[in-house]
């Protein structure tokens, strides 16, 4: 079945890093364009990143730029967020999701989640 | 970067009622690039309505999407005990994506 499963998170100290995993099945991941999402807690939704299908293309929210990288391997069906100077405020659950669409629908809605990895931020 | 807002905040309903949801845009929303997602406590989120109005694969037709350019409505035309949960907004139509804060539907 389509699934996506998130490892890497854990406790962190302020401006450590910390590289986020997320591996793919059930679907064909080198044609879809995948996304980072995180929530605080207690919070709601907040988009971090998005990568294209074929890695060409990525963009990121204002709040993470210059820190944050992603990045895919599609020979390995496995999409990275390799997150540097990290802060209190980065603390939340992070969630990949796929695109409803593939190749250039880069920018489209959230079909498919994964169940998140949680990642605190404390000294 | 658009800004969503979504109204009301926590909507107290009885099984069976209407719900229905508001999301609005600070600017119009390209091309109804327009999604709404339903969470519960402890889960991901899961995709509902994409383009304003199509529903996602295996979503109840209970469940409807209305609107364009900067405002949106998720309409639930009769709650059924699992939709008591927390409902999202996202817009996708620009480069800096957003989601609203939420609307919360609860059991009155």
């Amino acid at each position: 079945q389509v699934q996506l499963v998130e490892s890497g998170g854990g406790v962190v100290q302020p401006g450590r890093s910390l590289r986020l995993s997320c591996a793919a099945s059930g679907f064909t991941f080198s044609s879809y364009g995948m996304h980072w999402v995180r929530q605080a807690p207690g919070k709601g939704l907040e988009w971090v990143a998005v990568i294209s299908y074929d890695g060409s293309n990525k963009y990121y929210a204002d709040s993470v730029k210059g820190r944050f990288t992603i990045s895919r391997d599609n020979s390995k069906n496995t999409l990275y967020l390799q997150m540097n100077s990290l802060r209190a405020e980065d603390t939340a659950v992070y969630y990949c999701a796929k695109t409803l669409r593939y190749f250039d629908w880069l920018f489209d809605a959230f079909d498919i989640w994964g169940q998140g990895t949680m990642v605190t931020v404390s000294s | 970067e658009i800004v969503l807002t979504q109204s009301p905040g926590t909507l107290s309903l009885s099984p069976g009622e209407r719900a229905t949801l508001s999301c609005r845009a600070s600017q119009s929303v390209s091309s109804s690039y327009l999604a709404w997602y339903q969470q519960k406590p402890g889960q991901a989120p899961r995709l509902l309505i994409y383009g304003a109005s199509s529903r996602a694969t295996g979503i109840p037709d209970r469940f409807s999407g209305s609107g364009s350019g900067t405002d949106f409505t998720l309409t639930i035309s009769r709650l059924e005990p699992e939709d008591f949960a927390v409902y999202y907004c996202q817009q996708y139509g620009s480069s800096q994506v957003t989601f609203g804060p939420g609307t919360k539907v609860d059991i009155k």
